[in-house]
């Protein structure tokens, strides 16, 4: 079965540094997402992505954040000056469409020391 | 935005017994999801279930969206079921607060 796969599993980065998150959903997709989930919290939706442009954000993805996808597979997130409180698990998803079932990347863990 | 709540917030079970976890949305949705965060942190799909009912080996799921919840039943509860259960509204983005389940041998 297709699956979401995300690189790296784990990334360890210094407060102010940037760092790209990246994600290769399933082939066929043609929506994408990115989620955080804070040790222990629920899981947060952060921005979709549909033809090439953001189509939902929420108030926790600022002027940090952005998106890309710079090719035919990968879909990033980069954060762009990282922050204590931004140590998250973020996972990455796809789906078909809309409102079809979301498929979910094993996720990257991101520690900011 | 819609509200998502879960219940119980908690849930420890002896192995082999059967549960019941539920989902309450604040408005009417299209579409609903089911996960299982494994302990390693994985989401696992369980159910995409906008209405009625789904069985999958042991566990089965139920919306009723006219009156706004979900239902998901595991029977013969083992330990692999432990971790976090989530249901998600699809198309609107919102995850529940979840329900952590704890099955002992």
């Amino acid at each position: 079965e297709p699956e979401v796969t995300q690189t790296p599993s784990h990334q360890v980065t210094q407060m102010g540094q940037e760092v790209i998150l990246r994600c290769v959903p399933i082939s066929n997709h043609l929506y994408f997402y990115w989620y955080r989930q804070i040790l222990g919290q629920k899981v947060e939706f952060l921005v979709s992505f549909y033809n090439n442009e953001i189509s939902e954000k929420s108030e926790i993805f600022d002027d940090q954040f952005s998106v890309e996808r710079p090719d035919g597979s990968n879909f990033t997130l980069k954060i762009r000056s990282t922050k204590l409180e931004d140590s998250a698990m973020y996972f990455c998803a796809s789906s078909r469409g809309g409102n079809s079932p979301l498929h979910f990347g094993n996720g990257t863990r991101l520690t900011v020391t | 935005g819609i509200q998502v709540e879960q219940s119980p917030p908690d849930l420890i079970l002896q192995e082999g017994a059967n549960s019941t976890l539920r989902c309450n949305f604040s408005d009417s949705v299209n579409n609903l999801q089911w996960f299982h965060q494994n302990p390693w942190g994985q989401l696992i799909n369980l159910f995409y279930i906008p209405s009625g009912t789904k069985q999958n080996g042991r566990l089965s799921a139920t919306t009723v969206a006219t009156e706004r919840y979900s239902l998901l039943y595991i029977s013969s509860s083992q330990t692999t079921d432990s971790g976090v259960y989530f249901c998600a509204v699809v198309g609107q983005f919102y995850f529940g607060t979840g329900t952590s389940l704890t099955v002992i041998p």
